[in-house]
């Protein structure tokens, strides 16, 4: 089955906050990602976390990791239309590599005037 | 400014034909991926490649093949015994020992490949 796991859709009002969910199973994960793509482009690094870390803020955006639960979350706050786009989360899991990313299958976001 | 490459943008091809695919990175990256994406879909690795002349098959690699002859380079050839190619591609690299700051994958803009 899916070693990361995200919700396919969340479509958000523009100006509201958007939090997108994602979980993993491997508990030796290290790095945790976020990406974004746009329609026809390829994916965009937006932000990464250490295992050893809770929180991060950059700008709009904050990652949350919960270790126990396996569980992260990306917040963006007064989300744009050009926030519309799917996210991507991802983690290293092996570690023997620290360059191989596991993907989960990504959330479209719809932001909606 | 250092990047990843990946040409043509957009290709066609005949039935039974073999296509290559190109990606080219200046980031000085050891490791290079192969990822394929179909609609509304998540990423499936390809191939992937931790050094020059070694790689490994990923989850699909089945009517694929790819070469590491230069760090700089690492091309995609889609077979004919690919049974359904029309896909989008997407190529990426990264370090694959850590002491550098820069993680993750850097992505290229991706090529669109349709079988006419």
């Amino acid at each position: 089955g899916e070693d990361v796991e995200q919700s396919l859709f969340l479509s958000v009002r523009e100006g509201d906050s958007s939090v997108i969910n994602c979980t993993y199973t491997d508990s030796s994960s290290t790095y945790l990602y976020w990406y974004k793509q746009e329609p026809g482009a390829g994916l965009q690094l937006l932000t990464y976390i250490f295992s050893n870390m809770d929180m991060k803020q950059d700008q709009r955006l904050t990652v949350l990791l919960n270790k126990k639960d396996k569980h992260l979350s990306l917040r963006i706050a007064d989300t744009q239309t050009g926030d519309s786009a799917i996210y991507f989360c991802a983690e290293s899991h092996d570690p023997d590599s620290w360059g191989k990313l596991q993907f989960g299958a990504g959330t479209q976001v719809v932001v909606t005037p | 400014d250092g990047g990843i490459t990946q040409s043509p943008k957009y290709l066609f091809r005949k039935e039974g034909q073999n296509v290559t695919l190109s990606c080219e990175q200046n980031l000085n990256h050891d490791a290079m991926y192969w990822y394929r994406q179909d609609p509304g879909q998540g990423l499936r690795l390809i191939y992937y490649s931790q050094i020059v002349n070694d790689f490994q098959k990923g989850d699909i690699a089945e009517g694929y093949s790819v070469s590491r002859e230069k760090k700089e380079s690492f091309p995609l050839t889609v077979t004919s015994a690919q049974k359904n190619p029309t896909a989008f591609y997407l190529c990426a690299s990264s370090i694959v020992f850590p002491g550098q700051e820069d993680y993750g994958y850097t992505f290229g803009s991706g090529t669109r490949l349709t079988v006419v």
